[in-house]
């Protein structure tokens, strides 16, 4: 079974300038995760969607944005890019209700911002 | 707020010591899982753990759930190079509220 894919693996960007990561999580699984990782705060949330709809969300300002396809591939954006948004950003997806909601990450997009 | 807080933050130890890292909540969770995360791939669970006082091994690693379900601990036996990584504990609160990472911690293993 393929494992969860993103791209694209690297990105650099400018301050000011939005982006767009994707996310095609593992065949059947209906939970998509995103998190932002840095080495000062390490792993932290940004939001979960399931069946398309946004399910929980985490404390990140409204510059961050995603969306689920009816394919649950996911989509997240930033925009107005700042320098402090540098970071690992991982996608992960989960059975959701029929386990612990137990978390399969991609490999990540390394998002620099200059 | 819910936090997991994860000791030591680093951990550099020579091939065939033992080690244990302790993940520690005042939460009480319903399930806390184990990730570990080597440099330039994302996380990979490890194991869940669900009853306090469950005790998990696989392999040398041995993974234990407190009894009061708000603190986990992960012992590995005779490290080698190939533990090497980020460890990520992760606790499970209300259904279907998301996953509490710890900040990790990063094992070094030399040989």
């Amino acid at each position: 079974k393929a494992g969860v894919t993103q791209t694209p693996r690297y990105l650099i960007k400018t301050r000011g300038q939005q982006v767009t990561l994707s996310c095609s999580p593992i065949s059947g699984h209906r939970s998509v995760s995103w998190y932002q990782q840095t080495p000062g705060q390490g792993l932290q949330f940004l939001f979960e969607y399931f069946s398309e709809t946004q399910r929980n969300k985490g404390n990140f300002p409204g510059r961050f944005s995603g969306r689920q396809f009816s394919n649950s591939r996911s989509e997240m954006n930033v925009s107005t890019l700042e320098l402090g948004d540098s970071a690992l950003y991982l996608c992960a997806s989960s059975w959701r209700d029929r386990t612990f909601n137990e978390q399969f990450f991609g490999p990540g997009t390394r998002l620099t911002v200059l | 707020t819910q936090l997991l807080e994860q000791s030591p933050q680093f951990l550099s130890i020579q091939e065939g010591e033992n080690l244990t890292v302790y993940c520690n909540s005042s939460s009480v969770f319903s399930s806390l899982q184990w990730y570990r995360q080597e440099p330039g791939e994302g996380p990979v669970l490890l194991v869940t753990v669900v009853t306090g006082g469950e005790v998990k091994k696989l392999k040398r690693l041995t993974f234990q759930f407190g009894d009061a379900r708000k603190d986990s601990s992960l012992h590995i036996t005779a490290a080698q190079p190939g533990d090497t990584g980020l460890y990520l504990c992760a606790g499970a609160g209300q259904a279907g509220t998301a996953l509490i990472f710890g900040k990790g911690t990063t094992l070094s293993v030399s040989s």
